[in-house]
C-alpha cells in the first residue's frame, strides 16, 4: 500500500493566517492526489483533485501544488470557516489511502 | 446535482454481520465506481472498496475476506456487509462516489479520480 503522511499534525493559526500543510507519499504518484476539509461530525468535503485543480464551489485562498512524492495544501488567508482537519488521498492505485489529517486550530 | 444517503444498524454484537445501504439521489448512477470508506472514532480514513454499475468490486486486501460490496442498479442503491464484526470495526462509515474526469496536464489531458460527493455518514459500534 502507498502511505501517506501528512505534516503537521495539528496547527495553530490566526485568521488572515498563511497556512500550509504537507502530504508526502511512500512512492511516486505523478499527480493522482486529491485534498479534503472535515468538519467535526460531517463528512469529507473534497477541495482539491489532481494535485493542484481547485473544486467547483471551493474558495480561491485554497490551492494545491506539488508532484510525485511531496504535495502541499495552502490557504492563502484564513477565515473562521476553515479551522477543521485536513486530509490527503492518494488516487495512483488502490487501495485507495489517505493521510492521517492535519487539525487546524483556532490560536 | 447528486446525493447520497444511507442507513443501516447502528449497534452490533462481536461476530455479527454489518449491513449497510446507500441510495443515490439525482445523478447517474452508471459511469462510476462508488465507495464505501470508514473513520474509527478521532481517527483517520480508511478506504474499504468499491462497485461499479455493472457489479465489478475492488476490495482493500486488509479487510477483503469479511467485505461484500454489492449493487442493486434498479434502485440506485449499493451495499455494504462487513462479517465477523469486532470492536476494531467501530467507526463511522461513509458512503462515497468515485468520480472520475480529465484534467489538462502539460497540454494532455489525464484522467483523475477524486471522492465526491459523500454520504452523511453512519456510526456504527461495535459492543457485547
Amino acid at each position: 500500500d502507498i502511505q501517506m503522511t501528512q505534516s503537521p499534525s495539528s496547527l495553530s493559526a490566526s485568521v488572515g493566517d498563511r497556512v500550509t500543510i504537507t502530504c508526502r507519499a511512500s512512492q511516486s504518484i505523478s499527480s493522482y492526489l486529491n485534498w479534503y476539509q472535515q468538519k467535526p461530525g460531517k463528512a469529507p468535503k473534497l477541495l482539491i483533485y489532481a494535485a493542484s485543480s481547485l473544486q467547483s464551489g471551493v474558495p480561491s485562498r485554497f490551492s494545491g501544488s506539488g508532484s510525485g512524492t511531496d504535495f502541499t495544501l495552502t490557504i492563502s488567508s484564513l477565515q473562521p470557516e476553515d479551522f477543521a482537519t485536513y486530509f490527503c488521498q492518494q488516487s495512483y492505485t488502490t487501495p485507495r489511502t489517505f493521510g492521517q489529517g492535519t487539525k487546524l486550530e483556532i490560536k | 446535482q447528486v446525493q447520497l444517503q444511507q442507513w443501516g444498524a447502528g449497534l452490533l454484537k462481536p461476530s455479527e454481520t454489518l449491513s449497510l445501504t446507500c441510495a443515490v439521489y439525482g445523478g447517474s448512477f452508471s459511469g462510476y465506481y462508488w465507495s464505501w470508506i470508514r473513520q474509527p472514532p478521532g481517527k483517520g480514513l480508511e478506504w474499504i472498496g468499491k462497485i461499479n454499475h455493472s457489479g465489478s468490486t475492488n476490495y482493500n486486501p486488509s479487510l477483503k475476506s469479511r467485505v461484500t460490496i454489492s449493487i442493486d442498479a434498479s434502485k440506485n442503491q449499493f451495499s455494504l456487509k462487513l462479517s465477523s464484526v469486532t470492536a476494531a470495526d467501530t467507526a463511522v462509515y461513509y458512503c462515497a462516489r468515485e468520480t472520475r474526469g480529465q484534467v489538462v496536464v502539460v497540454a494532455a489531458n489525464w484522467w483523475y479520480n477524486w471522492f465526491d460527493p459523500w454520504g452523511q455518514g453512519t456510526l456504527v459500534t461495535v459492543s457485547s
